[in-house]
């Protein structure tokens, strides 16, 4: 699988937009850009995803780049509750119904929300 | 109930103990998958299976034993474990198998093996 590239952490005040950044110079045009979640103590949560268009869902917007090698997570408007870990992962469409199902999660950004 | 559920959420055995853990999809998905989650470890993929078939067994040990009886539940059977095992063990589910489709996770069970 193509690497991701986040940055390990990053802070935001309560109530503003949060713009998480991903960097995969690498990918491949079966590629889809996968954003995952992870709360303290909790199994991770899905976020969005996207193959190429940008897409908007009640959680988050996602914000491809043109060239695909990156990709922006937004949270219109954080709140406390943002406040976990986020991780961008890509996931390889060739394999599909192969079996290769695997979530790979690197080290993730972790997101403080600040009251 | 909705989502992914695990139960029990927290167990502790010794390493001569048989135990099991469940989960139960209530999202109609086709997919279901075991996942463990040590301490600064990257999440590991364990079992895969679609429509109670498994289609992938990472090099997971004997010890770990799956079962799904239908495409609402999967079972993780445990027996003789090692302290390593020791982790954080994630079910999730998909509508099926294929990197465009999300996967959905349970809370986890926190085993602690003493």
């Amino acid at each position: 699988d193509a690497k991701t590239t986040q940055p390990n952490s990053m802070e935001s005040n309560e109530e503003e937009p949060v713009h998480l950044p991903c960097n995969h110079s690498t990918i491949s045009g079966t590629d889809y850009i996968h954003w995952y979640r992870q709360l303290p103590s909790q199994g991770p949560e899905y976020v969005i995803h996207g193959l190429t268009s940008n897409v908007n869902n009640r959680m988050a917007s996602l914000a491809i780049a043109e060239d695909r090698k990156s990709s922006t997570l937004i949270l219109h408007r954080a709140t406390l509750r943002d406040a976990a870990v986020y991780y961008c992962i890509l996931r390889d469409d060739r394999w599909a119904n192969f079996g290769n199902e695997k979530l790979t999660f690197g080290t993730g950004t972790r997101l403080t929300i600040i009251p | 109930e909705t989502g992914v559920t695990q139960t029990p959420r927290h167990l502790v055995m010794g390493m001569t103990n048989k135990k099991s853990l469940k989960c139960e999809q209530h999202l109609g998905h086709n997919a279901m998958y075991w996942y463990k989650q040590s301490a600064k470890k990257p999440l590991e993929l364990m079992f895969v299976y679609s429509l109670e078939e498994r289609v992938e067994n990472n090099s997971v040990p004997s010890r770990f034993s799956p079962e799904c009886p239908n495409s609402s539940h999967l079972f993780l059977h445990l027996h003789t474990l090692q302290p390593e095992d020791s982790a954080l063990y994630l079910c999730a589910s998909s509508q099926d198998l294929g990197s465009s489709y999300e996967q959905y996770f349970g809370p986890g069970t926190r085993l602690t093996v003493t």
